[in-house]
């Protein structure tokens, strides 16, 4: 079936790299994103990644996808007290020739960063 | 920036009753879904809507269940007969038809409490 699976929660100290992880079991993903939820607010996305691609930095962003694994990570270069927040890792799921959109998210990860 | 915008941004309702929720899409975008998250869970597909009709749908997404598209801006959602466990915090999200309908943009999220 399809899952997604994080770690709950990350501290980091301002300045540092966080590396937020995440794992997915279908091996049908076509796309695998990233959310970012801040207190109050709606969903985010900071980035994605085609399944057919290793690596994608955007800015201070760098995923790793590890098709054979099944792993995707996501690392914050040089992380401000403003990247507090619950990061999420969703995938999309492919169906035959379409892609129907749906995600499917992990749980999310609390990113806590101390000043 | 365009953005998904919802209303109301909480709603509170007695079990059984009806309630609608209400969301503007952003206005190029031709595929619509709604996702929910209950406290301290995943967040779930509920429904994906494209050209007037669902293209898919969750296992959650029963009969009190219903999406519409009632003029060419609102998408909504409608729980017939709220139960208990329908309090969850709700997301609307849009996304464009062609290679980049595969970015999903998120609204602010609605929280319905059904007392």
């Amino acid at each position: 079936g399809e899952d997604v699976e994080q770690s709950l929660f990350l501290s980091v100290r301002e300045g540092d790299s966080s590396v937020i992880n995440c794992t997915y079991t279908d091996s049908s993903s076509t796309y695998l994103y990233w959310y970012k939820q801040e207190p109050g607010a709606g969903l985010q996305l900071l980035t994605y990644i085609f399944s057919n691609m290793d690596m994608k930095q955007d800015q201070r962003l760098t995923v790793l996808l590890n098709k054979k694994d099944k792993h995707l990570s996501l690392r914050i270069a040089d992380t401000q007290t403003g990247d507090s927040a619950i990061y999420f890792c969703a995938e999309s799921i492919q169906i035959g020739s379409s892609n129907t959109g749906k995600l499917i998210f992990g749980q999310g990860t609390t990113l806590q960063v101390k000043p | 920036e365009p953005e998904v915008t919802q209303t109301p941004s909480h709603q509170v309702t007695q079990m059984g009753q009806e309630v609608i929720l209400r969301c503007v899409p952003i206005s190029n975008h031709l595929y619509f879904y709604w996702y929910r998250q209950i406290l301290g869970q995943k967040v779930e597909f509920l429904v994906s809507f494209y050209n007037n009709e669902i293209s898919e749908k969750s296992e959650i997404f029963d009969d009190q269940f219903s999406v519409e598209r009632p003029d060419g801006s609102n998408f909504t959602l409608k729980i017939r007969s709220t139960k208990l466990e329908d309090s969850a915090m709700y997301f609307c999200a849009s996304s464009r038809e062609g290679p980049t309908r595969k970015e999903q943009f998120f609204g602010p999220g609605t929280r319905l409490t059904v007392l």
